[in-house]
């Protein structure tokens, strides 16, 4: 089976913090695809990064950085120096290589920036 | 380029009704994928289209269905509605399926039934 976890349901930090937000999954794949989708209060879900399970360099984008260990299946999303803009729900998702495998979401993380 | 459209809203039903969602994907998207997101059980999937083919089915009731155009618009319908049926109903395209994950969503429809 495939789990996707997000212990954190939400986090409350003060602009310019640094925060992660963890991510914790389960599948039996060998070959699958991470997310991170972004929330704010509008409702429309964003989409941030895929990595897929081979791939387990780190990536930064700006303020944004991923950390990926599949030794302990994890895929963490640190943003650095965090600003009121940043306030919304992070979701972390899972989908294993194949066309009729379904996306598998986590709770999601509600952060809230404040100033 | 215009993003995922979603009509209605916002609406509210009582028990019993029936609803129909309407999504208009980006162009040239031809997948269509649709969601229930309630603060309990987070996002659920209901279905995905492609090319006006049903190509995956989540865990719900008959009474959810839905249908895709041949110019990808697609419709949700949910019957008989309970109030558990309450929730922001998502819709996401994408270019050539969920294959890879990378979605498109709209703002959503928030039902609520009373």
């Amino acid at each position: 089976a495939q789990k996707v976890t997000q212990a954190q349901t939400e986090i409350s930090v003060v602009e310019k913090e640094d925060v992660t937000l963890d991510c914790v999954y389960e599948t039996r794949d060998t070959t699958y695809y991470l997310f991170w989708y972004k929330q704010p209060p509008s409702g429309e879900l964003v989409f941030l990064i895929r990595r897929n399970s081979f791939d387990e360099q780190n990536e930064i984008s700006g303020r944004y950085s991923w950390n990926f260990q599949k030794s302990t299946s994890s895929f963490n999303f640190t943003i650095t120096a965090s600003q009121v803009v940043d306030s919304a729900v992070y979701f972390c998702a899972l989908k294993a290589s194949g066309n009729n495998r379904k996306l598998i979401w986590g709770l999601g993380t509600s952060l809230a920036v404040n100033p | 380029k215009a993003g995922v459209t979603q009509t209605p809203r916002y609406l509210i039903k009582t028990r019993g009704q029936q609803v129909t969602l309407s999504c208009s994907p980006i162009s040239g998207h031809r997948s269509v994928s649709w969601y229930q997101q309630t603060p309990g059980q987070g996002l659920q999937f209901l279905f995905e289209y492609f090319s006006e083919t049903q190509r995956n089915k989540g865990n719900f009731p008959g009474r959810f269905s839905g249908r895709q155009f041949s110019n990808s618009r697609s419709e949700m319908n949910v019957s008989t509605l309970e109030l558990g049926d309450s929730a922001l109903y998502l819709c996401a395209s994408s270019l050539g399926g969920s294959l890879t994950g990378e979605l498109f969503f709209g703002e959503g429809s928030r039902l609520t039934v009373l």
